[in-house]
């Protein structure tokens, strides 16, 4: 079955820190995707990155970098020279390319609330 | 570019009652997909519309429906309310039509079942 494990409810840290937000996932499928989303308070989920299985190169965006590893079925994410304004849950999500040749299901993980304070 | 619009944001509804709730997808999207999040259950998918075809449904009793309009416009409808049923419902639309490729979501609406 498919599962996405955020093992961090929630973290603090310092602004200027570097921190990383952990994704472990479970899938049978070989053909994947990856997604990161951001919930600020405000509500609404942000698309952040998205990854497909065949791919494993890690991706740098700013302050953003993504680590992605099939060996260890992990999707990391790490956020440099942290800010107050990063302060958000962040998802992790998976889905999976289903019958028909796409499964618009994502399944997400229970999120890392983030606080960073200055 | 607008982005994807829920209404209304926030509703109170009595236990018993019935609730739609309507979604607007970004101009050219036609895929929608609705999503409940507690803070129990976290996020959960609901159900997945492409050119007014249900394409995929998550594992939610029958009370939850939804269906899409020939202007990709989308609408849920939940019957009988329960007070579980109190969520933040998100919509979120797509411009492929395969939903495999990032989805952006509304705000959503706050559903609270007294």
């Amino acid at each position: 079955a498919q599962k996405v494990t955020q093992a961090q409810t929630e973290i603090s840290v310092v602004e200027k820190e570097d921190v990383t937000l952990d994704c472990v996932y479970e899938t049978r499928d070989t053909t994947y995707y990856l997604f990161w989303y951001k919930q600020p308070p405000s509500g609404e989920l942000v698309f952040l990155i998205r990854r497909n299985s065949f791919d494993e190169q890690n991706e740098i965006s700013g302050r953003y970098s993504w680590n992605f590893q099939k060996s260890t079925s992990s999707f990391n994410f790490t956020i440099t020279a942290s800010q107050v304004v990063d302060s958000a849950v962040y998802f992790c999500a998976l889905s999976e390319e289903g019958y028909g040749g796409s499964q618009g299901n994502l399944i997400f993980g229970k999120g890392t609330k983030l606080s960073v304070k200055p | 570019k607008a982005g994807v619009t829920q209404t209304p944001r926030y509703l109170i509804k009595t236990r018993g009652q019935q609730v739609t709730l309507s979604c607007s997808p970004i101009s050219g999207h036609r895929s929608v997909s609705w999503y409940q999040q507690t803070p129990g259950q976290g996020l959960q998918f609901l159900f997945e519309y492409f050119s007014e075809t249900q394409r995929n449904k998550g594992n939610f009793p029958g009370r939850f429906s939804g269906r899409q309009f020939s202007n990709s416009r989308s609408e849920m409808n939940v019957s009988t309310l329960e007070l579980g049923d109190s969520a933040l419902y998100l919509c979120a639309s797509s411009n492929r039509d395969s939903m495999i490729y990032e989805q952006y979501f509304g705000p959503g609406t706050r559903l609270t079942v007294t």
